[in-house]
């Protein structure tokens, strides 16, 4: 049972436009929300975050948009940028869990 | 400042082997946590430490043990490795122990695989 879902495997994005990638979970005690970026062969990079009590946060070039009553979040990024180009992974923390979702590759096409 | 670091960076195991995985940080953190992740997954929660003396299992600790061995250092062994334990290991630390707002900061990666 998937707790924290990420249903686009792969983005295709045109530099300089907008991605927006999504995260759903199911499990409400979950109280902090994390995007890591991840390249090949490294670490995942911790990118934004947000707590439950706020709706959005914004760092730079990418937002984070927390819908409560929906269960769903969604990293914006603008403009893209051809760095931009990972893998992205939202994580749920809460209820003594910490809980990765699948992941999203994105492409930023030139 | 190395930040977190992991060794070895690649292993080849046969069946039954043991091995373990060696993770260090330098920045002082309490918590110490390693993940697996395989393809098309997320990273999955094997065990952490939320400070230096304590363990816990997370999602997948089955086939798995881990010691804390000082502040620095949080070691994952496989004692007996399975096909099914081939995957990429991250270990990541983070200044605060159990469920905390602080990001966690990542290893560059162990790749595993066991024939």
């Amino acid at each position: 049972d998937q707790q924290v879902k990420q249903n686009s495997p792969s983005l295709s994005v045109q530099e300089g436009r907008i991605s927006i990638l999504n995260c759903d979970y199911t499990n409400s005690m979950f109280d902090y929300f994390l995007w890591y970026k991840k390249y090949p062969a490294e670490g995942p990079t911790f990118l934004i975050s947000i707590s439950s009590i706020k709706d959005k946060n914004e760092d730079g070039r990418f937002t984070v948009f927390l819908n409560k009553s929906a269960k769903h979040l969604s990293l914006h990024i603008v403009p893209s940028q051809p760095g931009d180009s990972a893998v992205y992974f939202c994580a749920a923390e809460g209820d003594d869990k910490i809980i990765f979702g699948k992941g999203t590759r994105l492409h930023i096409l030139p | 400042n190395a930040g977190v670091t992991q060794t070895p960076k690649f292993q080849v195991l046969k069946t039954g082997q043991s091995m373990t995985l060696q993770c260090a940080q330098d920045m002082n953190h309490n918590s110490m946590y390693w993940y697996r992740q395989d393809p098309g997954m997320g990273l999955r929660l094997i065990y952490y430490s939320a400070s230096e003396g304590t363990t816990d299992k997370g999602e997948v600790p089955n086939g798995y043990n881990v010691s804390r061995l000082n502040k620095r250092e949080f070691s994952l062994r496989l004692e007996s490795a399975a096909p099914s334990q081939t995957s990429v290991y991250f270990c990541a630390s983070r200044i605060s122990g159990g469920s905390s707002t602080d990001t966690q900061y990542f290893g560059p990666g162990t790749r595993l695989t066991v024939l």
